[in-house]
């Protein structure tokens, strides 16, 4: 069965003060892992495929990276607009995707 | 449309009714997903159509939860004698092809009270 472990479950950062989250999974074939953001009171929205162990993608202050068991969302001097809850999710055989509980971002001005 | 819409965006309801929850998602898009989230947790997989025909409903529960998408476009969940263990966030989202990212709409909030 495919689980995904995010850690940690709740970050606290001020302004500029860069650190990165993690997901630890375990898949029968990995077919993509995928980071959402999830703003209170709405639905997740996409950040970021990735398919094979050393792929890196980047959107603004976002980097994700990935080896053969985890990723890591790297945010580089984050502002208080970048909080949020932070999900990733594993597709393997078939087209559902299986989520974290997610970390929940604060950065504090 | 622009987006995935959901209605209703708050849904009350008491113990032992039917609900239906509705889920226009981008127009084109193919395949569409319902997933359920409940408070701290991730998104729970539910059910994926790809054009009218459900491909995937292995997540649904039992069989109070059905599904359909009679035209490829519009789907609507509909939830049988509910209980009070059904209170979620149903989240429904749609992705032109299948494989890449979806797009999640802002789903809808069940309280079975």
């Amino acid at each position: 069965e495919d689980q995904v472990t995010q850690s940690p479950e709740a970050l606290r950062l001020q302004e500029g003060e860069s650190s990165s989250l993690n997901c630890s999974y375990t898949v029968s074939g990995l077919r993509g892992l995928f980071w959402y953001r999830q703003d209170p009171g709405k639905g997740p929205e996409f950040l970021f495929t990735l398919y094979s162990a050393g792929e890196e993608k980047e959107k603004e202050r976002l980097k994700a990276t990935l080896t053969k068991k985890e990723s890591f969302l790297h945010i580089t001097a984050p502002k208080p607009e970048d909080s949020a809850t932070y999900l990733c999710a594993v597709r393997s055989g078939s087209e559902k995707l299986v989520f974290g509980k997610g970390t929940k971002l604060t950065v504090n001005p | 449309g622009a987006g995935v819409s959901q209605t209703p965006s708050n849904k009350v309801t008491e113990k032992g009714k039917y609900v239906e929850l509705r889920c226009d998602p981008i127009s084109g898009h193919t395949a569409l997903y319902w997933y359920r989230q409940s408070l701290g947790q991730g998104p729970e997989f539910l059910i994926y159509f790809q054009g009218t025909g459900a491909a995937d409903d292995s997540g649904l529960p039992n069989d109070r939860f059905f599904a359909v998408r009679p035209e490829g476009s519009v789907s609507t969940l509909k939830i049988q004698r509910t209980e009070r263990g059904d209170s979620a966030v149903y989240l429904c989202a749609s992705s032109l092809t299948r494989g890449e990212g979806y797009t999640f709409g802002s789903g809808t909030r069940l309280t079975v009270v």
